[in-house]
């Protein structure tokens, strides 16, 4: 059973750097083809894919957040990380990871609420 | 980036009825196209891969067809647990990117 779930702070400040993590089971990060990407929402609004790292430690970014994103897997291979610097209220949003198989995001965690406010 | 429009952005239909969202690339995506759905207060699901294909466990009422820019998604008789937002996404190339959405409701 292929099981995702995102943690953070559930609150920050402006300008603090926001660290999420993604804990994962079911399934293996270092089977070719694997992925895990990032995705956040806010409240009422479409989606936005931010980051993915791949089962051979490639990392994309979305070029809009690129300077203020870092991703990173552990070396056991069950968990991704999300860092995003210099926040601001824009940053506000329910993030999530999911897993991705050739291109589509098939298994998707529950997402964790971030607000940033001061 | 590649741009996806999609449409109409909100939708009312009645119980049994076919509906149709329409989702529209900036450029070919060769079928590179998911669909999802949300419900409220959920992470969304994964409903069509590549374009047309089913993921496993979604009814066979959702059907999903296109190709190069233009993509659609159809739900057959609609049910009441289909009340959801539904968004594609196109992953041929990264950043992968969203359509608005589309929000259904019961008529």
């Amino acid at each position: 059973q292929v099981t995702l779930k995102e943690s953070g702070p559930g609150m920050l400040q402006p300008s603090k750097t926001l660290s999420l993590t993604c804990s994962f089971s079911g399934f293996s990060l270092s089977t070719s083809g694997m992925v895990v990407s990032w995705i956040r929402q806010p409240s009422g609004k479409s989606l936005e894919w931010l980051a993915a790292i791949d089962w051979d430690g490639d990392k994309y970014y979305n070029p809009s957040l690129k300077s203020r994103l870092t991703v990173s897997k552990d070396t056991s291979n069950t968990q991704v990380f999300l860092k995003i610097t210099s926040v601001d209220i824009a940053d506000t949003a329910t993030y999530y990871c999911a897993r991705g198989l050739m291109g589509t995001l098939d298994y998707w965690g529950q997402g964790v609420m971030v607000t940033v406010s001061s | 980036d590649i741009q996806m429009t999609q449409s109409p952005a909100s939708l009312s239909a009645s119980l049994g009825e076919t509906v149709t969202i329409e989702c529209r690339a900036s450029e070919d995506i060769y079928n590179g196209l998911a669909w999802y759905q949300q419900k409220p207060g959920k992470s969304p699901q994964l409903l069509i891969y590549n374009a047309n294909s089913l993921h496993t466990g979604v009814p066979s009422r959702f059907s999903g067809s296109g190709s190069g820019t233009q993509y659609s998604l159809k739900i057959n008789s609609l049910q009441s647990e289909d009340v959801a937002s539904y968004f594609c996404q196109q992953y041929y190339n990264y950043p992968y990117t969203f359509g608005a959405g589309t929000k259904l409701e019961l008529k």
